[in-house]
């Protein structure tokens, strides 16, 4: 069993739906938790950075911690196209730096 | 906001030479940097953790021969990947440590011939 689990889509939804992406984990251990969103050839870029259970609001993003479920989620609202991307979860323990991804999940919005 | 840079963006090279990626923490220091490999359509694999005045540490599977890492400064990891094969055609993508989160390289491109 994987660390963490992603659904890889891919995803496809009308502009201006909501979209859900979700992660499991299995290590008792992660504290911090990170959603990434990464456009075709370029590096990762940090979207939102949850510590505890609860919900995490910036703009359009919701994310979404149940550290008892070992579920997280990512909200977005009013999609547009330029939200096309694949969206990476991590997340790690409080003793390392290493992150553990998710195997990402490939969302396209369409006009 | 904290920028890490990448250089080449992208490199070809022939199989059997050595190519050298350099990743920069432009705006702050970063003692811990990571090194990640991507295949097309799969996420990050972690490849090593290169510490500012250590040797690097490598995750299991990773030669540490052959994807030589060295952190000289603050500010800048290399790897190197030497004596190239086409099996090692790949996303290569670094990251530094700080302000308590990971910022991430644009990425490099590598082609091998």
């Amino acid at each position: 069993q994987k660390e963490v689990e992603q659904d890889p889509g891919p995803l496809s939804v009308p502009e201006g739906a909501i979209v859900s992406l979700n992660c499991t984990y299995s290590n008792s251990a992660f504290q911090y938790f990170m959603w990434y969103r990464q456009y075709s050839r370029k590096g990762p870029e940090l979207l939102m950075y949850t510590y505890s259970s609860g919900n995490k609001e910036d703009g359009r993003f919701t994310a979404q911690v149940d550290k008892s479920s070992k579920y997280i989620s990512l909200f977005i609202r009013d999609s547009q196209p330029s939200d096309s991307a694949t969206y990476l979860c991590a997340m790690r323990n409080g003793a390392t730096n290493k992150l553990i991804f998710g195997t990402g999940t490939l969302l396209a919005v369409q006009p | 906001g904290a920028v890490v840079s990448q250089h080449p963006s992208w490199v070809i090279c022939k199989s059997g030479t050595s190519v050298k990626i350099e990743c920069r923490s432009l705006d702050f220091q970063a003692t811990t940097m990571f090194w990640y490999r991507q295949f097309p359509k799969q996420s990050l694999m972690l490849m090593a953790t290169s510490n500012e005045g250590s040797k690097a540490t490598y995750e299991q599977g990773v030669e540490k021969d052959k994807f030589l890492i060295n952190h000289a400064s603050l500010t800048l990891s290399t790897l190197t990947v030497t004596s190239a094969h086409p099996e090692d055609s790949s996303f290569y993508i670094c990251s530094a440590v700080g302000y308590n989160e990971q910022f991430f390289g644009p990425g490099t491109r590598l082609t091998v011939l």
